[in-house]
Order: C-alpha cells, then structure tokens, then sequence
C-alpha cells in the first residue's frame, strides 16, 4: 500500500530561522513528488513537481529536493507570510493516477 | 493558468436537505477530476475520482448513494451531498489536471465548507 509520511506535524519558527521538512514515501513506481501549500480555509496551491531521486526545485525562499525514499522542503530565512500547511503527495504505484498525501507539516513562522 | 473553481465557498443546510457543489475547471479542459473531504488538522481524504462521460469511482467506504458525483462536461463536475446530517459537515474540495498524465500536478479549488444544522 502506497504510504507517504510527513514529520514535523507541527514546526515553530522565528523570522528568519531556517529549518526543513521531511517527506517520507513507499509509492511504488512513483511518478511524482508534488508539494503544495495550504492556508486555512483553502485548497492546496500547488509548488513543486519533484521527478527523479537527485532532482531540486526553487522558488524563493522554498527549495525541494528529492532522494529515493524522501523529499525536503527546505525554507530558507522564513518569513511569517511563510506561515501555513504544507503538504507532500506522490502520485504513481497501487494509486494510478490519484495522489497519495501526507498528514502535513503545519508551519508557524514569529516576526 | 490552471486555475479551478468551486462553488459554493460555504453553505449552510439544514439536516435532511440535499447540496450542490459545483467545480470549473475555468482555462483547461479536465477529463478527470477529484474529490476530496478534509477535517479540521487533518489532509486531504479522496472520496472519490469523476470522469468526464462515465461513472465516477468511490474511494473503499465512501457511500455513493450519498455523494453522487456527475461529470457532464469536460469543465465541470459536481458533488451532491444528499441527505446531509450533521456528520457530513467538512471542507470539500475538488481538484483537476490539465493533462491525463500520472504526473501533472494537481491544481485544487478553494473548497467549500459544508455546515449541516
């Protein structure tokens, strides 16, 4: 059964303070990694797209990078705007093409 | 590009009575699209895959009779909540991609928060 774990579940961070993300996944034949960003009371706003082990996305001060058996989101020098939900799925394996989701790592980021 | 619409954002019904969420796909055709259900703290659950044309697939334990999804069109799907009870209260959201590729990404509506009175 296609699995994927996220840890922390939760993270507090002073502005600045930087800190990573941990993706955990078992998808067999994995397709994709995608991180996406979730504010309270909206959908998912999606990241990145992580393909292949080795491979890195940027955006700001977000970067993702992708192993065999797991992916980071690393933010660097955060700012309380950085401040929400942030979900990983894998989409491949048991699943076809439905997503599989983690439980999200909810970020607080303090001015 | 890539953006998707649901409506409405929130309704409140009274228990017994049935509900209608609508979701666009507003700029890209989608000939499948996702529903999934969200508690508070929690990710997203799928209930179920629509499929432009055809019957939609329900996720193990998820009752079809009670959430009947119709995918008329390849821009629009819904999701009736029938018989709402207070048990069904929760974010629904809905999601599409613009390719029938396993590794598009999946771009999600704003949700709609269901309150059964």
């Amino acid at each position: 059964e296609d699995q994927v774990t996220q840890s922390p579940e939760a993270l507090r961070l002073q502005e600045g303070e930087s800190s990573s993300l941990n993706c955990s996944y078992t998808v067999s034949g994995l397709r994709g990694l995608f991180w996406y960003r979730q504010d309270p009371g909206k959908g998912p706003e999606f990241l990145f797209t992580l393909y292949s082990a080795g491979e890195e996305k940027e955006k700001e001060r977000l970067k993702a990078t992708l192993t065999k058996k797991e992916s980071f989101l690393h933010i660097t020098a955060p700012k309380p705007e950085d401040s929400a939900t942030y979900l990983c799925a894998g989409a491949g394996g048991a699943a076809g093409n439905k997503l599989t989701f983690g439980g999200g790592t909810r970020v607080l980021v303090k001015p | 590009g890539a953006v998707v619409s649901q409506h409405p954002s929130w309704v409140i019904c009274k228990s017994g009575t049935s509900v209608k969420i609508e979701c666009r796909s507003l700029d890209f055709q989608a000939t499948t699209m996702f529903w999934y259900r969200q508690f508070p703290k929690q990710s997203l659950m799928l209930m179920a895959t629509s499929n432009e044309g055809s019957k939609a697939t329900y996720e193990q334990g998820v009752e079809k009779d009670k959430f009947l999804i119709n995918h008329a069109s390849l821009t629009l799907s819904t999701l009736t909540v029938t018989s709402a009870h207070p048990e069904d209260s929760s974010f629904y959201i809905c999601s599409a991609r613009p390719r029938s590729t396993y590794n598009s990404p999946l771009h999600f509506g704003n949700g709609t928060r269901l309150t059964v009175t």
